[in-house]
């Protein structure tokens, strides 16, 4: 069964300090990566996401994603972070050998200092 | 266009009772797959639904907790003779079609068990 690895359970930044989390997974085969973020009181919305193509993923509020096949990873970088990025993120991983279901990371809380 | 909705936001009840947790999906999606969230931990598969239909129940304790996805109405995740282990968070997400593997996520039902 593939299982995904986020190494920062909490990290703490101060604003316009640049943010990477590290994602990992453990399956060989094809994925689709997923990045989700909740912030405090509210549902997990979705970040960015990877099927296919361009290794370099953009998302909402200046979220980008890197898939490195060879590293099996899917790290989230944002250049300059603000107050209002403290929340939750989690990263999940859809295998081709598990039909629709997402395996989630551990998730890291984000706690950015104003 | 209204998210996916999940009632109750909160639910207490005590050990020996029964819970009801209830997911209405997006507008327009016909997939429906319930998550738990213990403390601490990342989000984990329970259930994947179709209409009348159970797809993928692989994350399913195997006693005690059920779940259906009926033609009218809500997606409903019973589990019955709750126990202290069970308080979490239950997450709810929905899809459009088999194929869609963006999933899209309420709220959430906090359960604690007394």
């Amino acid at each position: 069964a593939q299982s995904v690895s986020q190494h920062n359970h909490h990290v703490i930044l101060s604003e316009a300090a640049s943010l990477e989390l590290g994602c990992n997974y453990s399956y060989g085969g094809t994925v689709n990566l997923f990045w989700y973020v909740q912030y405090p009181g509210q549902h997990l919305q979705l970040l960015l996401k990877y099927f296919s193509g361009d290794p370099l993923v953009k998302g909402i509020k200046g979220f980008e994603a890197e898939f490195i096949k060879s590293k099996f990873s899917f790290n989230l970088r944002k250049p300059s972070v603000q107050w209002s990025d403290t929340a939750e993120y989690f990263c999940a991983v859809n295998a081709d050998n598990a039909g629709n279901m997402l395996t989630f990371g551990g998730g890291t809380r984000l706690m950015v200092k104003p | 266009n209204a998210g996916v909705m999940q009632n109750p936001r909160h639910l207490v009840r005590r050990r020996g009772q029964e819970a009801r947790l209830r997911c209405s999906p997006m507008k327009g999606h016909s997939h429906v797959y319930w998550y738990r969230q213990l403390p601490e931990e990342g989000l984990k598969f329970m259930v994947y639904l179709q209409k009348e239909n159970i797809i993928d129940e692989s994350g399913m304790p195997k006693e005690r907790f059920s779940a259906e996805f009926p033609k009218e109405g809500p997606s409903i995740l019973r589990i019955q003779q709750v126990v202290r282990g069970d308080s979490a968070a239950y997450f709810c997400a929905s899809s459009p079609d088999r194929q869609a593997y963006e999933q899209y996520f309420g709220p959430g039902t906090r359960l604690t068990v007394t």
